[in-house]
This record gives structure tokens, sequence and C-alpha cells, in this order.
């Protein structure tokens, strides 16, 4: 089991331009949620995907936007880029419990994003 | 806005001492989780306990939960110069499906 994995490790943009990161789950797992780390902080939550559709969003603007597909993986789109959006961009897979809260949660080793 | 609150923000011990963090919380939550972070990678699960759990043992790991005082707290005994980290607690928020992370707990072991 390769567990989670994203794509690519590093990435160096320029202000205005766009971006796509991409995460495959742990097998078995059929939800993906999105995290933003800036140095020094603990992961902001961005939003999380189960069965295709966005479940929850946290507090970020419409730049950023996702997808998931119908094998679980999942793209996180971030469009006009900023120079605050340079951070590491966590993915996590689980499942949900009976009450459609998240399990235990298996993250990737991110993406690091720097923004010029 | 982050609801977790660790305490202390970082804390510097020799080998083989216990290491205490400890982590408040604002809302309701179905459960809480801690992980562990080395040098900006990504993220371990360390342990879930749920709302209706008090404590919960993993190794070298003790988790507490009071839901009455919305704290937890992550004991590691016997820590090793390996258990140099930093660690977040997250919670689940009742009615709502996004875990909010705090800021976190540098921990430094000397051997």
């Amino acid at each position: 089991d390769a567990g989670v994995t994203q794509s690519p490790t590093h990435l160096i943009k320029t202000r205005g331009q766009q971006v796509t990161l991409r995460c495959s789950p742990k097998s078995g797992h059929d939800t993906v949620s999105w995290y933003q780390q800036a140095l020094g902080q603990g992961p902001q939550f961005i939003f999380q995907y189960y069965e295709e559709e966005e479940r929850q969003r946290g507090n970020f603007p419409d730049r950023f936007s996702g997808h998931q597909f119908p094998n679980y993986s999942s793209e996180l789109n971030v469009n006009a880029l900023l120079l605050g959006d340079s951070a590491l961009y966590l993915c996590a897979s689980s499942t949900l419990d009976l009450a459609g809260a998240v399990d235990e949660q298996f993250f990737g080793p991110g993406t690091r994003l720097t923004v010029l | 806005s982050q609801q977790g609150e660790e305490d202390p923000q970082a804390l510097s011990i020799q080998e083989g001492e216990n290491a205490t963090m400890n982590c408040s919380y604002k809302t309701s939550i179905n459960n809480l989780q801690w992980y562990r972070q080395n040098s900006g990678r990504g993220l371990v699960h360390l342990i879930l306990i749920r709302s209706n759990e008090r404590e919960k043992h993993s190794g070298r790991l003790r988790v507490t939960l009071d839901t009455s005082k919305k704290s937890s707290s992550l004991l590691i005994t016997a820590s090793r110069a390996a258990d140099t980290a930093s660690y977040f607690c997250a919670t689940d928020e009742t009615g709502g499906f996004k875990t909010i992370f705090g800021a976190g707990t540098r921990l430094f072991v000397k051997a």
C-alpha cells in the first residue's frame, strides 16, 4: 500500500498564475481533505471531498477550488496566485465513521508551493 | 480561526523524561486527534479519541480527553531524541465536517 501520494513535491510559480496539485488517497479511503500550512503554523482546512462533492469548505476564497474523481483521487486548483499562497499543501485521506465524522486521517508528504 | 490551542508552544526536555502537551478547544466535537510532524513534512497520525472516551493508550503515548473542560493532553513517556518534532491536536466539530488544527507544540528532546 503506497499510502497517500501527492504530486508534485515542489512547485514554483509567479503571481497571477494558476496551479493544480494532485492527491491519490490511501487504498480503501473515500474521503479527501486539503490543508494549507504556512511556515511555523498548523494546517488550515481548505475543503473536504466525499462522493465527488465538496462536503465542507474552510475560510478560503473562491480562487481555491477542487475536484474528486470516481477513483477518489483529488485535485486542488488555485487561480490568480498571490505571494501569500506560498505554503505547504497537504492532502489527507480517510473514511467516515457512522456519525459522518472523519476517522483517522492519513496525510501525504505535501506539495511545497512557492509564489514569486 | 483555529479552534485547537496547544500549550506549551515549545518544550525542551532530556531523553528519558516525560513530555506533556495540552490542547484546548472551543466547541462540541466528534473526536480529537493528535499528530506529529517532522521538519515540515507530512503529518503522522498518533491517536484518535472520540468524544465518549476519556483516555487512550498507544505504546509510549497516553491521551486524555475532558469534554467538560474542552481540553486534551498528550503524554509521551520515556522520550527519545527521535520524538523531536511538532505535535498538533485537531478536532472534528459536531455537526460540521472540517478538521481544525492548533498551532502546535514544538518538542525538542536532548540526547
